[in-house]
């Protein structure tokens, strides 16, 4: 089946810093990838949908300007956490729909961040 | 807006017994509907989706759900769980063309033995 991947995997940074996830999907291309937060015990979170060659766009409440997502090809999509803080340490995942259809999304395995 | 309710925060069931996971949904039209499993530490994985025709659905893992549209429900069962059934357990619905999906807070199952 489609795979999508995630890197890193897991991730400690210093207060203040900036730290980047990779979301690729590795045999087909997406036009359109989700990223999902998820504080720990409870559920996921939409954050933003990532748009290949545009902007993306941010769920209500979601800082755009802290939480920077650049889908850089059909295949890659980054989300950069900016000046990071001890709050935004989370378990952050996301996922593509394959051939554009919302059956067939498939999920990265997670990365966890921590902040110091 | 569609949202999706799960009434168990957690069951605990034990080693060969049967489960069942409780979802409601919120949505105007006839929703997508999925169960995905997520283990410790781990991303999602697909269980089962629902999108139109039989309302008794099969997914991996010996798991079934039932969608039942005068409900606004997608229950999920198993009628005899493993060990490695502990995990939790995300109803998900999706609807329209944006593909965004809305997840429920979860429930976490416990296999004793």
């Amino acid at each position: 089946g489609a795979v999508v991947s995630q890197h890193p995997s897991w991730v400690i940074c210093k207060s203040g810093t900036s730290v980047k996830i990779e979301c690729r999907s590795l045999d087909f291309q997406a036009t359109t990838m989700f990223w999902y937060r998820q504080f720990p015990k409870q559920s996921l979170m939409l954050m933003a949908t990532s748009n290949e060659g545009s902007k993306a766009t941010y769920e209500q409440g979601v800082e755009k300007d802290k939480f920077l997502i650049n889908h850089a090809s059909l295949t890659l999509s980054t989300l950069t956490v900016t000046s990071a803080h001890p709050e935004d340490s989370s378990f952050y995942i996301c996922s593509a729909p394959h051939s554009g259809r919302i059956s067939e999304q498939y999920f990265g395995p997670g990365t966890r961040l921590t902040v110091t | 807006a569609q949202s999706v309710t799960q009434p168990d925060i957690h069951i605990t069931v034990s080693e060969g017994a049967s489960l069942e996971l409780r979802c409601n949904y919120s949505y105007g039209a006839t929703p997508y509907l999925f169960w995905y499993v997520q283990s410790p530490g781990q991303g999602l994985q697909l269980l089962l989706k629902y999108f139109s025709g039989d309302t008794l659905v099969q997914g991996i893992k010996g798991f079934e759900a039932e969608f039942k549209r005068s409900q606004s429900s997608f229950n999920l069962r198993k009628p005899s769980v493993h060990w490695s059934d502990a995990a939790e357990y995300f109803c998900a619905v999706g609807a329209g063309d944006d593909y965004k999906l809305s997840f429920g807070a979860g429930t976490t199952v416990t296999v004793r033995a």
